[in-house]
């Protein structure tokens, strides 16, 4: 079983910083690495997958990095609409969410 | 934005099953792996289980093994999930969500999710 690991698990910051979040792996993934966003009553919403390739429909101000076991996602100059909480998921094995990371309106 | 098209809510004695259903506008959902991820009140995603086509069998996280089953309906193109034995730890959203990147290997498979249900609330109380 592979545990993901998110932090922090909440990020305080202001329209139009640059967000940073982590994902660890408790071993390695490759690149079979995911991000989604959820907002409250919403279902997730494919952001990043392969680690690095954004959705259909992505801005680029999102973008994905890392292999094996290490990953980040950022979100460059956040908008309003960006505050929501953020899971990364694995897929090289049976597939497992990080506990989230919630970013928040600082 | 596209979603998948899961049933409505359901309240449940303890003790008792319940079936979700999910299916895509078009009726094409057969064609990918289908999951299905629930999320217990202010908690994060949990991957149930998933089949893939080809052998079209089910795959379950252990945590569930015996007490869900996924199937489908090729006539109607749906995906089922139905869960027994039901707790109170049980209440939660259930989503169903289309397989996008997969990657096969010997003994397991994984996907990300490119597409989702809107959700079914299941809430078990007495």
């Amino acid at each position: 079983e592979v545990v993901m690991t998110q932090s922090p698990a909440t990020l305080s910051a202001s329209p139009g910083e640059r967000a940073t979040l982590s994902c660890r792996a408790s071993q390695s993934v490759g690149s079979d690495l995911a991000w989604y966003q959820q907002k409250p009553g919403q279902a997730p919403r494919l952001l990043i997958s392969g680690a690095s390739t954004r959705a259909t429909g992505i801005p680029a101000r999102f973008s994905g990095s890392g292999s094996g076991t290490e990953f980040t996602l950022t979100i460059n100059s956040l908008q309003s609409e960006d505050f929501a909480i953020y899971y990364c998921q694995q897929y090289n094995k049976w597939p497992a969410f990080g506990q989230g990371t919630k970013v928040e309106i600082k | 934005q596209v979603q998948l098209i899961q049933s409505g809510a359901e309240v449940k004695r303890p003790g008792s099953s319940v079936r979700v259903s999910c299916k895509a506008p078009g009726g094409t959902l057969l064609n990918y792996a289908v999951s299905w991820v629930r999320q217990a009140p202010g908690q994060g995603l949990e991957w149930m289980g998933g089949i893939i086509p080809m052998p079209d069998s089910p795959n379950y996280a252990q945590k569930f093994q015996g007490r869900v089953t996924i199937t489908t309906d090729e006539l109607t193109a749906t995906v089922y999930m139905e869960l027994r034995s039901l707790r109170s730890e049980d209440t939660a959203v259930y989503y169903c969500a289309r397989g996008g990147d997969i990657v096969i290997k010997s003994g397991h498979w994984g996907t990300s999710f490119d597409l989702w249900g809107q959700g079914t609330m299941v809430t078990v109380s007495s």
